[in-house]
């Protein structure tokens, strides 16, 4: 509905689990971007994607993992993941990374809960 | 490294009352743009600041970006109980790509 569409919505996975977040945006987009929401903290910028590089990563533990394979579709692997990783993962895309007179558009996100 | 304040961090009003967010960088920002996020929903654009002392409105919002460029206001005239959810700032330093954002403002408006 938004043009970035995030599967699952909802995903619960034990701790020794490894899962994917999918995100796929049709807007022409080139930039793409993760964004952790926990409650009670800011959004946290953890990946950026521009024309398929990975241009920023935030100091994430490599229990994340990031793909893009093309501009329309990003991956957050996930694997071996801690209860404190439990939060919103928002997927967000730009028309480009300076993103100049454009807002962000975003996914409709992954509620994470890890048991 | 960049930061960006917002306050108030919870405000509640009565349906029809005015209601304000500010938000401050610590830093000059080449622009900066507005957020909202309803309660279970994912943050969505509003609008984006660019110039020095500008002032934008979308129906009973009024956003402006100071003249220094370090700070910004969300006002919402006469709220409805459409407006709740929570409003976010993300600014974006001068000759810099990244947009930091605010922890947001959540607002509830009691009927």
């Amino acid at each position: 509905e938004t043009g970035v569409t995030q599967t699952p919505r909802h995903l619960v996975m034990g701790m020794t689990n490894k899962k994917s977040l999918k995100c796929e945006q049709h807007l022409g987009h080139n930039a793409m971007y993760w964004y952790k929401q926990s409650a009670k903290k800011p959004l946290e910028l953890m990946f950026v994607y521009s024309l398929e590089e990975r241009v920023e990563n935030n100091s994430v533990p490599s229990r994340f993992s990031p793909e893009c394979p093309n501009s329309s579709h990003l991956f957050l692997h996930l694997h071996t993941l801690q209860p404190e990783d439990s939060a919103l993962y928002l997927c967000a895309s730009s028309q480009d990374r300076s993103n100049y007179g454009y807002g962000y558009t975003f996914g409709s996100g992954t509620r994470l809960t890890v048991v | 490294g960049q930061q960006v304040m917002q306050i108030p961090q919870y405000q509640h009003v009565q349906e029809g009352e005015d209601f304000t967010t500010y938000c401050n960088s610590s830093t000059t920002l080449s622009n900066i743009q507005w957020y909202k996020q309803r309660p279970g929903g994912h943050p969505v654009f509003l609008i984006q600041l660019v110039k020095s002392g500008e002032v934008k409105k979308q129906k009973r919002l009024t956003f402006q970006f100071g003249e220094a460029k370090k700070n910004s206001s969300l006002h919402i005239t006469a709220t409805q109980t459409t407006d709740v959810g929570t409003y976010f700032c993300a600014g974006r330093r001068e000759y810099g790509n990244k947009l930091v954002f605010g922890a947001g403002t959540i607002l509830r408006v009691k009927s």
